[in-house]
Protein backbone atom coordinates (compact mmCIF):
# COMPACT_ATOMS: atom_id res chain seq x y z
CA UNK A 1 0.00 0.00 0.00
CA UNK A 2 1.20 3.63 -0.94
CA UNK A 3 2.39 5.35 2.52
CA UNK A 4 3.74 8.86 4.38
CA UNK A 5 7.26 8.19 5.09
CA UNK A 6 10.88 10.26 5.96
CA UNK A 7 14.26 10.22 4.81
CA UNK A 8 15.73 10.94 8.06
CA UNK A 9 14.38 9.69 11.30
CA UNK A 10 16.88 11.74 13.24
CA UNK A 11 18.67 15.40 13.02
CA UNK A 12 20.74 17.06 15.54
CA UNK A 13 21.53 20.86 13.98
CA UNK A 14 23.92 23.29 15.93
CA UNK A 15 21.49 26.54 17.15
CA UNK A 16 21.72 29.35 14.93
CA UNK A 17 21.63 26.88 11.41
CA UNK A 18 19.11 26.10 9.08
CA UNK A 19 17.29 22.86 9.30
CA UNK A 20 15.95 20.85 6.35
CA UNK A 21 13.65 18.17 7.35
CA UNK A 22 12.30 15.59 4.39
CA UNK A 23 8.96 13.92 3.87
CA UNK A 24 8.71 10.81 0.66
CA UNK A 25 5.16 10.20 -0.10
CA UNK A 26 3.97 7.87 -2.82
CA UNK A 27 0.66 8.52 -3.04
CA UNK A 28 0.10 10.49 -6.38
CA UNK A 29 -3.40 11.36 -5.56
CA UNK A 30 -2.76 13.37 -2.67
CA UNK A 31 -2.84 16.83 -3.22
CA UNK A 32 -2.80 18.29 -0.14
CA UNK A 33 -0.11 18.11 2.40
CA UNK A 34 0.52 19.53 5.85
CA UNK A 35 3.48 19.47 8.74
CA UNK A 36 2.89 19.17 12.19
CA UNK A 37 5.46 19.62 15.09
CA UNK A 38 5.17 17.94 18.60
CA UNK A 39 7.10 18.61 21.40
CA UNK A 40 8.02 16.23 24.46
CA UNK A 41 5.15 14.93 26.23
CA UNK A 42 2.22 17.37 24.43
CA UNK A 43 0.24 16.56 21.34
CA UNK A 44 0.96 17.12 17.31
CA UNK A 45 0.64 21.05 16.38
CA UNK A 46 -0.18 22.33 13.21
CA UNK A 47 2.80 24.06 11.61
CA UNK A 48 2.17 25.09 7.73
CA UNK A 49 0.01 23.75 4.81
CA UNK A 50 0.71 23.23 0.77
CA UNK A 51 -1.58 22.38 -1.25
CA UNK A 52 -0.21 20.47 -4.65
CA UNK A 53 -1.20 23.53 -6.87
CA UNK A 54 1.86 25.40 -4.99
CA UNK A 55 5.71 24.51 -4.74
CA UNK A 56 6.83 26.61 -2.10
CA UNK A 57 4.73 28.38 0.93
CA UNK A 58 6.65 29.83 3.69
CA UNK A 59 5.55 30.78 7.26
CA UNK A 60 7.32 32.62 10.39
CA UNK A 61 10.91 31.11 10.05
CA UNK A 62 9.43 27.53 8.04
CA UNK A 63 9.75 27.33 4.41
CA UNK A 64 7.62 23.96 3.02
CA UNK A 65 8.64 22.36 -0.13
CA UNK A 66 6.60 20.79 -2.43
CA UNK A 67 8.02 18.71 -5.75
CA UNK A 68 5.38 16.41 -7.52
CA UNK A 69 7.76 15.26 -9.98
CA UNK A 70 10.01 12.95 -7.70
CA UNK A 71 6.99 12.93 -4.92
CA UNK A 72 9.01 15.21 -2.01
CA UNK A 73 8.02 17.47 0.39
CA UNK A 74 10.39 19.22 2.89
CA UNK A 75 10.17 21.58 5.85
CA UNK A 76 12.93 24.00 6.37
CA UNK A 77 13.25 26.24 9.57
CA UNK A 78 15.66 29.30 9.89
CA UNK A 79 17.52 30.17 12.43
CA UNK A 80 16.77 26.93 14.56
CA UNK A 81 16.01 27.31 18.14
CA UNK A 82 16.48 25.05 20.82
CA UNK A 83 12.54 25.40 21.32
CA UNK A 84 12.14 24.09 18.40
CA UNK A 85 13.59 20.43 19.31
CA UNK A 86 10.54 17.82 18.70
CA UNK A 87 9.59 15.23 16.30
CA UNK A 88 8.18 16.76 12.86
CA UNK A 89 5.63 14.74 11.11
CA UNK A 90 4.10 15.45 7.60
CA UNK A 91 0.87 14.02 6.77
CA UNK A 92 -0.46 13.99 3.19
CA UNK A 93 -4.68 13.97 2.22
CA UNK A 94 -5.80 12.12 -1.02
CA UNK A 95 -7.45 14.33 -3.38
CA UNK A 96 -10.72 12.71 -3.34
CA UNK A 97 -11.13 13.41 0.79
CA UNK A 98 -14.04 15.73 -0.18
CA UNK A 99 -11.53 17.65 2.41
CA UNK A 100 -11.68 15.67 5.20
CA UNK A 101 -9.58 14.99 7.63
CA UNK A 102 -10.05 11.66 8.78
CA UNK A 103 -8.16 10.52 5.27
CA UNK A 104 -5.11 12.03 6.42
CA UNK A 105 -2.10 9.74 6.42
CA UNK A 106 0.77 10.52 8.92
CA UNK A 107 4.64 9.85 8.60
CA UNK A 108 6.64 8.34 11.18
CA UNK A 109 8.58 11.42 12.11
CA UNK A 110 11.88 13.09 12.44
CA UNK A 111 12.92 13.75 15.75
CA UNK A 112 14.97 17.28 15.11
CA UNK A 113 17.51 17.90 18.15
CA UNK A 114 18.96 21.53 18.89
CA UNK A 115 22.38 21.82 20.19
CA UNK A 116 23.30 24.88 21.67
CA UNK B 1 -6.17 25.90 30.32
CA UNK B 2 -5.92 23.73 27.20
CA UNK B 3 -8.56 23.61 24.44
CA UNK B 4 -8.54 20.04 24.43
CA UNK B 5 -8.26 17.86 27.34
CA UNK B 6 -8.11 13.95 27.91
CA UNK B 7 -7.77 12.71 31.29
CA UNK B 8 -6.52 10.61 33.07
CA UNK B 9 -3.00 11.75 31.12
CA UNK B 10 -1.34 7.91 32.29
CA UNK B 11 -3.08 4.92 32.91
CA UNK B 12 -1.61 1.31 33.54
CA UNK B 13 -3.99 -1.67 33.54
CA UNK B 14 -4.23 -4.91 33.37
CA UNK B 15 -5.01 -7.32 30.16
CA UNK B 16 -9.06 -8.05 30.28
CA UNK B 17 -10.01 -4.54 32.22
CA UNK B 18 -12.11 -2.05 31.35
CA UNK B 19 -10.74 1.33 30.30
CA UNK B 20 -12.43 4.73 29.18
CA UNK B 21 -10.45 7.63 28.17
CA UNK B 22 -12.23 11.04 27.87
CA UNK B 23 -12.40 13.75 25.27
CA UNK B 24 -13.53 16.98 26.11
CA UNK B 25 -12.51 20.07 24.19
CA UNK B 26 -13.76 23.97 24.44
CA UNK B 27 -12.50 25.04 20.71
CA UNK B 28 -17.00 24.72 19.71
CA UNK B 29 -15.88 22.03 17.10
CA UNK B 30 -18.14 19.36 15.52
CA UNK B 31 -15.52 17.35 14.09
CA UNK B 32 -13.51 14.96 17.01
CA UNK B 33 -11.27 12.40 15.77
CA UNK B 34 -8.72 9.64 18.35
CA UNK B 35 -5.66 8.90 17.14
CA UNK B 36 -3.51 5.94 18.84
CA UNK B 37 0.19 6.55 18.52
CA UNK B 38 3.04 3.93 18.73
CA UNK B 39 6.74 4.34 18.62
CA UNK B 40 8.30 4.52 15.30
CA UNK B 41 5.06 4.69 13.64
CA UNK B 42 2.78 7.57 12.85
CA UNK B 43 -0.03 8.87 13.91
CA UNK B 44 -3.39 6.47 13.16
CA UNK B 45 -6.94 6.91 13.47
CA UNK B 46 -9.35 4.82 15.75
CA UNK B 47 -12.55 6.71 15.34
CA UNK B 48 -14.13 9.78 14.29
CA UNK B 49 -17.60 12.02 14.62
CA UNK B 50 -18.34 14.61 12.86
CA UNK B 51 -21.37 15.45 15.15
CA UNK B 52 -23.32 14.00 18.40
CA UNK B 53 -25.30 11.72 15.61
CA UNK B 54 -21.96 10.71 13.46
CA UNK B 55 -19.74 8.25 14.64
CA UNK B 56 -17.12 6.28 12.02
CA UNK B 57 -14.72 3.11 12.21
CA UNK B 58 -10.82 4.63 11.16
CA UNK B 59 -7.92 2.74 10.40
CA UNK B 60 -7.57 0.72 13.28
CA UNK B 61 -11.19 0.33 15.64
CA UNK B 62 -11.20 -3.21 16.27
CA UNK B 63 -11.07 -3.50 20.31
CA UNK B 64 -12.13 -0.16 20.56
CA UNK B 65 -15.54 1.76 21.36
CA UNK B 66 -16.35 5.26 20.92
CA UNK B 67 -19.17 7.51 22.77
CA UNK B 68 -19.63 11.00 21.74
CA UNK B 69 -21.65 12.12 24.75
CA UNK B 70 -22.41 15.57 23.47
CA UNK B 71 -20.42 18.20 21.05
CA UNK B 72 -17.42 18.94 23.81
CA UNK B 73 -17.47 15.17 24.76
CA UNK B 74 -15.84 11.96 22.75
CA UNK B 75 -14.68 9.24 24.66
CA UNK B 76 -12.67 6.00 24.01
CA UNK B 77 -13.47 2.99 25.09
CA UNK B 78 -11.21 -0.45 25.81
CA UNK B 79 -13.34 -3.16 26.54
CA UNK B 80 -10.98 -5.35 27.21
CA UNK B 81 -7.92 -4.07 27.32
CA UNK B 82 -4.54 -6.59 26.03
CA UNK B 83 -0.93 -5.50 25.95
CA UNK B 84 -0.93 -4.21 22.65
CA UNK B 85 -3.22 -1.55 23.14
CA UNK B 86 -0.48 -0.02 25.23
CA UNK B 87 -0.06 3.26 23.30
CA UNK B 88 -0.32 6.92 23.44
CA UNK B 89 -3.59 8.28 22.18
CA UNK B 90 -4.57 11.77 21.38
CA UNK B 91 -8.07 13.40 20.94
CA UNK B 92 -7.75 15.77 18.27
CA UNK B 93 -11.01 18.24 17.28
CA UNK B 94 -10.88 19.86 13.51
CA UNK B 95 -13.34 22.88 12.40
CA UNK B 96 -14.58 22.09 8.64
CA UNK B 97 -16.13 26.22 8.40
CA UNK B 98 -13.86 28.57 6.10
CA UNK B 99 -12.91 30.09 9.10
CA UNK B 100 -10.60 26.82 9.65
CA UNK B 101 -7.39 26.06 8.19
CA UNK B 102 -8.36 22.77 5.85
CA UNK B 103 -6.11 20.33 7.96
CA UNK B 104 -5.52 21.72 11.07
CA UNK B 105 -6.40 19.31 13.78
CA UNK B 106 -6.10 20.57 17.43
CA UNK B 107 -4.75 17.72 19.68
CA UNK B 108 -4.89 17.51 23.48
CA UNK B 109 -1.73 16.25 25.26
CA UNK B 110 -2.17 12.55 24.88
CA UNK B 111 -3.51 9.79 26.85
CA UNK B 112 -0.47 7.13 27.73
CA UNK B 113 -2.00 4.03 28.26
CA UNK B 114 0.12 0.75 29.44
CA UNK B 115 -2.12 -2.16 29.45
CA UNK B 116 -0.11 -5.24 31.51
Amino acid sequence: GESVGLHLPTLSVQEGDNSIINCAYSNSASDYFIWYKQESGKGPQFIIDIRSNMDKRQGQRVTVLLNKTVKHLSLQIAATQPGDSAVYFCAERPVNSGGSNYKLTFGKGTLLTVNP
Amino acid sequence: DADVTQTPRNRITKTGKRIMLECSQTKGHDRMYWYRQDPGLGLRLIYYSFDVKDINKGEISDGYSVSRQAQAKFSLSLESAIPNQTALYFCATSDPSPRGVAGELFFGEGSRLTVL
